[in-house]
């Protein structure tokens, strides 16, 4: 168990509706990261947030929205789903030490139909 | 620019052989962090090993070893003895500067797969 929780573990929804991916990182980790899977591919970042802030933007759509609450948990918002926004997600959370690796949660396996 | 390069979209291996998989990065940041991860067909990701750029000697994790060549800019991950359970994806990650709030980048990832 990597401490970093993610839910919900599936979700399947119609094209142009909007969901909420959650992730509570491990305790007392400040940075969270979001990250995207397509079928067979390599881990696309989206988003990072530090202490509540966002600190890096990778390669996120304008339909999908990011934040990190006080309590340090963080939402990932996508809307207007298209077919392929079907994906895993990941989210990550590491501490501040440059040693430190990024803990995964499960991912949400999401699938736009 | 791609920060790490893994240049293995696909590797094979027979069992109980050991394999090298690649992993080349840029940086200009004397201080950061290099990292491996597994992720088996069921997606979860798993941590390997890390090395820091000032460690001298090369890590080793059980049979996960890095062969680390500063100069080459180069982290490539070691599996001795290969088993069936290793086939996986095989990422490599760099996180620049001394930690807090520094993002990790990941490469495109080698599918290892250990034929028996």
């Amino acid at each position: 168990d990597s401490g970093v929780t993610q839910t919900p573990k599936h979700l399947i929804t119609a094209t142009g509706q909007r969901v909420t991916l959650r992730c509570s990182p491990r305790s007392g980790d400040l940075s969270v990261y979001w990250y995207q899977q397509s079928l067979d591919q390599g881990l696309q970042f989206l988003i990072q947030y530090y202490n509540g802030e966002e600190r890096a933007k990778g390669n996120i759509l304008e339909r999908f929205s990011a934040q990190q609450f006080p309590d340090l948990h963080s939402e990932l918002n996508l809307s207007s789903l298209e077919l392929g926004d079907s994906a895993l997600y990941f989210c990550a959370s590491s501490g501040d030490r440059g040693s430190t690796e990024a803990f995964f949660g499960q991912g949400t396996r999401l699938t736009v139909v | 620019a791609q920060k790490i390069t893994q240049t293995q979209p696909g590797m094979f291996v027979q069992e109980k052989e050991a394999v090298t998989l690649d992993c080349t990065y840029d940086t200009s940041d004397p201080s950061y962090g290099l990292f491996w991860y597994k992720q088996p067909s069921s997606g979860e990701m798993i941590f390997l090993i890390y090395q820091g750029s000032y460690d001298q000697q090369n890590a080793t994790e059980g049979r996960y070893s890095l062969n680390f060549q500063k100069a080459r800019k180069s982290a490539n991950l070691v599996i001795s003895a290969s088993q069936l359970g290793d086939s996986a994806m095989y990422f490599c990650a760099m996180r620049e500067g001394g930690g807090y709030g520094q993002n990790f980048v990941f490469g495109p990832g080698t599918r290892l797969s250990v034929l028996p």
